[in-house]
């Protein structure tokens, strides 16, 4: 059974670099059948898919085409983990983060953290 | 990117009652492999989503059999054949044809009449 722990700050200041963690036990983030995803959850923008981190014999990433100049996803493998790092946040980011795993191969998630809010205020 | 759209907003359902949540995608989610690319999944406060359902119709591992799901294209549905207390939710759904560009439809609220 996959587990994922997510960790980091609530707050964040306008401008500056919104970083979150998702530690994975139950699996491997080097896993060449699985892929790591961060979604947000707001009010506004409802679920969004961020961007996903997966290895294929190398490491791959996909970005949101509205966070894609912003996000950063990278894999530690040292660690069996993977971060989000969203920078340059305005009060539009505010919103609660989860990672999750793309579940049988395809596109459905089948495993999630436990979500972390994160406010962007001064 | 496909845009998802749920209806009713909300429902309210007596316990035992039948309660049936619509979704549709703005372009078809089936794929060549005569597979929709469709899933379903329940919120509850404070909890992530839950998938219950994934390719339109097959439950996920351990959700009760009174969750179906149907529908094809771009119309799909998802019934919950005797609500319980436990099923009160936000249900969405969710299309991943366009993998990893997944979209999400803005969710069905379901509560107890």
């Amino acid at each position: 059974q996959v587990q994922l722990q997510q960790s980091g700050p609530g707050l964040v200041k306008p401008s500056q670099t919104l970083s979150l963690t998702c530690a994975i036990s139950g699996d491997s983030v080097s896993s060449n059948t699985a892929a790591w995803n961060w979604i947000r959850q707001s009010p506004s923008r409802g679920l969004e898919w961020l961007g996903r981190t997966y290895y294929r014999s190398k490491w791959y990433n996909d970005y949101a085409l509205s966070v894609r100049s912003r996000l950063t996803i990278i894999p530690d493998a040292s660690k069996n983990q993977f971060s989000l790092q969203l920078s340059s946040v305005t009060p539009e980011d505010t919103a609660v983060y989860y990672c999750a795993k793309f579940g049988g191969g395809s596109g459905w998630l089948d495993s999630w953290g436990q979500g972390t809010l994160v406010i962007v205020s001064s | 990117d496909i845009v998802m759209t749920q209806s009713p907003d909300s429902l309210a359902v007596s316990l035992g009652e039948r309660a049936t949540i619509n979704c549709k995608s703005s372009q078809s989610v089936l794929y060549t492999d005569n597979k929709n690319y469709l899933a379903w999944y329940q919120q509850k406060a404070g909890q992530p989503p839950k998938v219950l359902i994934y390719w339109a119709s097959t439950r996920e591992s351990g959700v009760p059999d009174r969750f179906s799901g149907s529908g094809s294209g771009t119309d799909f549905t998802l019934t919950i054949s005797s609500l319980q207390a436990e099923d009160v939710a936000v249900y969405y759904c969710q299309q991943y044809i366009d993998t990893p560009r997944i979209t999400f439809g803005p969710g069905t609220r379901v509560d107890v009449k």
